[in-house]
């Protein structure tokens, strides 16, 4: 069972501040998603990484997938109250219909 | 809107009782899953399909069964329900047809209480 270790769990911090989540596995693979979750609503993918080593940016979203395909992170810059959810990242492995793994999550709150 | 409705939406029931969920798309995709969510444990899967009456388990599959007699609705069952079964749960569709990277597209979710 692939599992992904994401942390931190939750992080409160002040509008304008910077942060850095991380998700973490020991297996590889294909591609990585981000997914963003608000109170009451499904999640909704933000980005996909692919390629070892790539980064992405999202306005003030920059997402990068590690160069062994195990491991991303999201680095949120001048953080927004409306910045505010559940962020969850999810691994897909190639050629598996089953989808995707996720990881627990983490509760990011933007404080005004 | 993604196309995607469940319902119902919030359901109390008893232990032992029955439960179906019901998932409804309106784009004809092929690939169908539940989900469950609970604290600490992100997204789990619980069943997937791949077509009309073409079905498989996820990693917590067991208390539950599912069936997809139409290519837009796609039925979680929980034939006695359990406290344990307590979560939300989320359907998803596949989108992407052309990419090796599988994208989601989630409805908005059931809250299913077993007291």
């Amino acid at each position: 069972t692939q599992l992904l270790e994401q942390s931190p769990q939750f992080l409160s911090i002040q509008e304008g501040e910077n942060l850095t989540v991380y998700c973490n596995s020991s297996s590889v693979f294909s591609s990585l998603q981000w997914y963003r979750q608000e109170p009451g609503e499904g999640p909704v993918l933000l980005v996909t990484v692919v390629t070892g080593g790539e980064v992405k940016k999202l306005k003030r979203l920059t997402f990068q997938f590690g160069d062994a395909r195990k491991d991303s992170s999201l680095h949120i810059t001048a953080a927004q109250t409306g910045d505010t959810g559940l962020y969850l990242c999810a691994g897909a492995s190639s050629g598996s219909a089953r989808q995707l793994t996720f990881g627990s999550g983490t509760q990011l709150t933007v404080l005004p | 809107d993604a196309g995607i409705t469940q319902s119902p939406r919030h359901k109390v029931t008893e232990t032992g009782t029955p439960v179906t969920l019901r998932c409804h798309q309106t784009e004809n995709h092929r690939y169908m899953y539940w989900y469950r969510q609970d604290p600490g444990h992100g997204l789990r899967l619980i069943h997937y399909s791949y077509g009309v009456k073409d079905t498989d388990k996820g990693e917590v599959s067991d208390g539950y069964s599912v069936s997809r007699s139409k290519t837009e609705d796609f039925l979680l069952t929980l034939e006695s329900a359990t406290s344990s079964q307590t979560s939300v749960y989320f359907c998803a569709i596949k989108r992407d047809r052309n990419s090796g990277a599988n994208v989601l597209t989630f409805g908005a979710g059931s809250r299913l209480t077993v007291l």
